[in-house]
């Protein structure tokens, strides 16, 4: 079984600034995706990194992936109020079955 | 394009009952897939389906849920009988094929009393 960890679980910061999630990930990982959850919604898919050094940026979201270290990374780069949700990454494994992390609840404050 | 289709939105059944669920997928969509999310945890892959066949279902509990995906299109999730420990949103969601991100219904709330 593939076992994802997300860090932290909670994270609270000011409009304009810049923050990381971190995202481990247990045994070896095809791809890894990130999601986007917004409260009583269903999730949004918003990058999947396909392999080694992977690098994909939309608007104020960067999201990375380090297959060696079995890391992946979602930027955060100055954060704006319509950001607060909660964000999953997940990894498949060589059977293709999806892991999903405990989210990281993100509230972005003015 | 439609999204992927749930129904219901909401369900509130008593302990010990039977409950089914209904998906959707986005057309043309081979790959089907059912999660349950407890609250304060994220989504736990329940059941794969490749058009009709089961890709895997290592994380179902046989002996109270099953799924179906009869014709390679529409899929019913059922719970018979529903535990307390049951409660939660079960989502389904569809992929063009299983390297692809996967579109998400809405989701089905189920509460037991």
């Amino acid at each position: 079984e593939l076992k994802v960890e997300q860090n932290p679980l909670f994270l609270s910061m000011q409009e304009g600034k810049n923050y990381t999630i971190y995202c481990n990930y247990s045994t070896t990982s095809d791809r890894l995706y990130w999601y986007r959850q917004d409260p009583g919604k269903s999730l949004e898919s918003l990058f999947v990194l396909l392999s080694n050094g992977a690098v994909k940026q939309e608007g104020r979201l960067m999201a990375s992936l380090d297959t060696k270290a079995r890391l992946s990374t979602l930027h955060i780069t100055a954060a704006v109020h319509d950001l607060s949700a909660t964000y999953f990454c997940a990894g498949t494994n060589t059977g293709n079955q999806f892991y999903f992390g405990t989210g990281t609840s993100l509230t972005v404050i003015p | 394009e439609a999204g992927v289709a749930q129904s219901p939105r909401y369900k509130i059944i008593e302990k010990r009952q039977s409950v089914a669920f209904w998906c959707n997928p986005i057309s043309g969509h081979a790959t089907l897939y059912w999660y349950q999310q407890i609250l304060g945890q994220g989504p736990k892959l329940l059941i794969q389906f490749q058009n009709n066949g089961v890709v895997d279902d290592s994380q179902l509990p046989k002996d109270r849920f099953s799924a179906e995906r009869l014709k390679g299109v529409d899929s019913t999730l059922k719970i018979q009988p529903a535990k307390l420990e049951d409660s939660a949103v079960y989502l389904c969601a569809s992929s063009s094929d299983r390297s692809q991100p996967q579109h998400f219904g809405d989701g089905t709330r189920l509460s037991i009393l």
